[in-house]
């Protein structure tokens, strides 16, 4: 049971350049989540989305994009990494109506 | 000011001691509260839900106060697997809020 994985796990970049971010869960869930964190800020929600084709905004989209054409992949989008986009990446899934999120292993973005 | 606060520690304790964790959230419309556990470099794991009745998951404790917007998490009889970072989180309609966690390190 592969249950939700991210990939890549590590990524460095360099200014302007475009980066995507890999998310894919097997357990159907049809909310999934992508957070930031970073030192002293906990984790920050980007975006969320509640079924496929439907996203909403988080916390702090600015610099993402975000797309859900299948329930089980979620990927995140930096079209032009900048240097504050360095962080941990957490994607997270759950069932409609639950309340636990499960979390993938994140993925460390470093950007030049 | 961050709508969930906490106090990031490091509480270092030893084996067998009793510790609290305090967390206050901003947002009275705040419909759902738990705590979170992350070990070092790794992913955020559920621990407990919070509920206003105050809930036990053998040596865990977690309380909520909803007038005073205070949650509040007991560990008794630590253990050294318990080292790690705790994370406060309050959701409202799908907009889940985390602490920027408290650190735990339970010393032989």
């Amino acid at each position: 049971d592969a249950g939700i994985t991210q990939s890549p796990r590590y990524k460095i970049t360099e200014t302007g350049r475009q980066v995507t971010l890999m998310c894919h869960q097997t357990w159907s869930h049809s909310y999934m989540f992508w957070y930031r964190q970073d030192l002293g800020h906990g984790l920050r929600l980007i975006y969320y989305s509640a079924a496929a084709d439907i996203t909403d905004k988080g916390e702090v989209p600015d610099g993402y994009v975000v797309s859900r054409s299948k329930t089980e992949n979620f990927p995140l989008t930096l079209e032009s990494a900048t240097r504050s986009q360095t962080s941990v990446y957490f994607c997270a899934s759950r069932y409609s109506g639950g309340e636990t999120q499960y979390f993938g292993p994140g993925t460390r973005l470093l950007v030049l | 000011r961050k709508e969930v606060e906490q106090d990031p520690g490091p509480f270092n304790v030893p084996e067998g001691a009793t510790v609290a964790f305090n967390c206050t959230y901003s947002n009275s419309a705040s419909q759902s509260f738990f705590w979170y556990r992350q070990d070092c470099r790794k992913e955020p794991k559920l621990l407990m839900s919070v509920y206003s009745s105050g809930n036990e998951d053998g040596r865990f404790t977690a309380q909520l106060n909803r007038a005073s917007q205070y949650i509040s998490l007991l560990i008794r009889d630590s253990k050294l697997s318990d080292s790690a970072t705790y994370l406060c989180v309050v959701n409202n309609n799908n907009d889940m809020r985390f602490g920027a966690g408290t650190r735990l390190t339970v010393k032989p």
